[in-house]
């Protein structure tokens, strides 16, 4: 039975920096893609980005900039950094666990497993 | 960017209705595409992948179907447990996105 579970901040302030973790149980972490998923509060789905276990990452063109995903294979854990928050980066945060499609080439697959969400508010 | 765009936004139907939902890409992702169901405070469920796989355990009462730009997902004959939100997303080419949503609400 795959888990993953999640941690980090839920209270931030405006340019603070949103740090979340997730580790993963059941299964072979070495196997898949490690993603994150954002949904702000009563909004839709915004893909924040994935990390292999090499550490090979894609990331939303439009959160490129402030975001980065990073992976401890000796601890089934991947992590989420994103720097010079507002009050739009207010969202319930998913990690999750996506298929890896082998080719060649290789393709990311379809997102399988999800976290439990964690509510991250920014406000001062 | 490939931009995902469902409809409707909202469907209001009753159980026992067959109930189709459309999402259209703005360019080709051949058949890379899932459907999810996201209950009210609860992470997404993934139904559907590669336009008509359907995930282990899933009802086959949910079908997909589409390749190119065009998908449905269908649900042959609603279920109480079927009142919830719909996302597509499609995942070609080492990027991922969403459709807005569909929401099903009861009749």
């Amino acid at each position: 039975q795959v888990q993953l579970q999640q941690w980090g901040a839920g209270l931030l302030k405006p340019s603070e920096t949103l740090s979340l973790t997730c580790a993963v149980s059941g299964g072979t972490f070495s196997a898949y893609y490690w993603n994150w998923v954002r949904q702000p509060p009563g909004k839709g789905l915004e893909w924040i980005g994935e990390i292999s276990r090499v550490g090979t990452t894609y990331y939303n063109p439009s959160l490129k900039s402030r975001v980065t995903i990073s992976v401890d294979t000796s601890k089934n854990q991947f992590s989420l950094e994103l720097t010079s928050i507002t009050a739009a980066d207010t969202a319930v945060y998913y990690c999750a666990r996506a298929q890896v499609i082998l080719g060649p080439p290789l393709r990311l697959g379809q997102i399988d497993y999800w976290g439990q969400g964690s509510l991250v508010t920014v406000s001062s | 960017d490939i931009q995902m765009t469902q409809s409707p936004s909202t469907l209001s139907a009753s159980v026992g209705d067959r109930v189709t939902i459309t999402c259209r890409a703005s360019q080709s992702i051949s058949t890379w595409l899932a459907w999810y169901q996201q209950e009210r405070g609860k992470a997404p469920k993934l139904l559907i992948y590669k336009a008509s796989t359907l995930q282990s355990g899933v009802p086959s009462r949910f079908s997909g179907s589409g390749s190119g730009t065009e998908f449905t997902l269908t649900i042959s004959s609603l279920q109480p447990d079927d009142f919830a939100t719909y996302y597509c997303q499609q995942y070609s080419n080492y990027s991922r996105t969403f459709g807005q949503g569909t929401k099903v609400e009861i009749k």
